[in-house]
């Protein structure tokens, strides 16, 4: 069974504080991504990685950057935690033909 | 880059009944549209895709139509259920650019 686990479920973060939300898939994908999903706005793209060290930005990736020095496994930083940045965060994996995406059961970031 | 739109944003249909969701989308090279549900707290999963060389594709009682001409595709549900309550995403991409563009989403409500 195909496996995408997110670090955490629930984070509660200060302003200003640096926050890495980890995202782990079992399955040998070549492609990860990160979305932001909030009620109304549905998911946009933080950023993606086609590779191991490859990253492209995605459509909003202001206040957020990322890190794949493994195939497995994909980082999300917040470099200074903001409290509009409180969201919903999932991370997702495919293959290289990019058919089915795989997501994480996501994590909920709540900035104070 | 892609933008894709869904319609409407709530829906709400007597069990039993039909249930349709209509989405557009902007780049005409666009190729691969996905559709995926999305239960109350659990994750995105991907319940039906159409690839642009056919025109429509049914598993069990959903099925979707693509109309390139008008840039348009639809998720049908037919003898909804209760099980069918969710938020679905339509998606589209170049098949094989790995980059979905995803809809804000629809709330489906089935009454029972």
């Amino acid at each position: 069974d195909v496996k995408v686990t997110q670090s955490s479920r629930y984070l509660v973060k200060r302003t200003g504080e640096k926050v890495f939300l980890e995202c782990v898939q079992d399955m040998d994908h070549e492609n990860m991504f990160w979305y932001r999903q909030d009620p109304g706005l549905g998911l946009r793209l933080i950023y993606f990685s086609y590779d191991v060290k490859m990253k492209e930005k995605g459509d909003i990736p202001e206040g957020y950057s990322v890190s794949r020095e493994k195939k497995e496994r994909f980082s999300l930083i917040l470099e200074s935690a903001s409290t509009n940045q409180t969201s919903m965060y999932l991370c997702a994996s495919s293959p290289p033909l990019g058919t089915e995406a795989f997501f994480g059961q996501g994590t909920r970031l709540t900035v104070v | 880059g892609e933008n894709v739109e869904q319609h409407p944003s709530t829906l709400s249909v007597q069990e039993g009944d039909s249930a349709v969701i209509k989405c557009t989308y902007s780049d005409s090279a666009s190729n691969y549209f996905p559709w995926y549900k999305q239960e109350l707290g659990k994750r995105p999963q991907l319940i039906i895709d159409i690839r642009s060389n056919v025109g429509e594709k049914k598993d069990q009682r959903i099925a979707v139509t693509l109309n390139k001409t008008a840039k348009h595709f639809s998720l049908h549900i037919t003898e909804t259920q209760p099980e069918d309550s969710a938020v679905y995403f339509c998606a589209a991409s170049i098949y094989g650019n790995n980059r979905l563009a995803f809809g804000k989403g629809n709330q489906v409500v089935v009454i029972p």
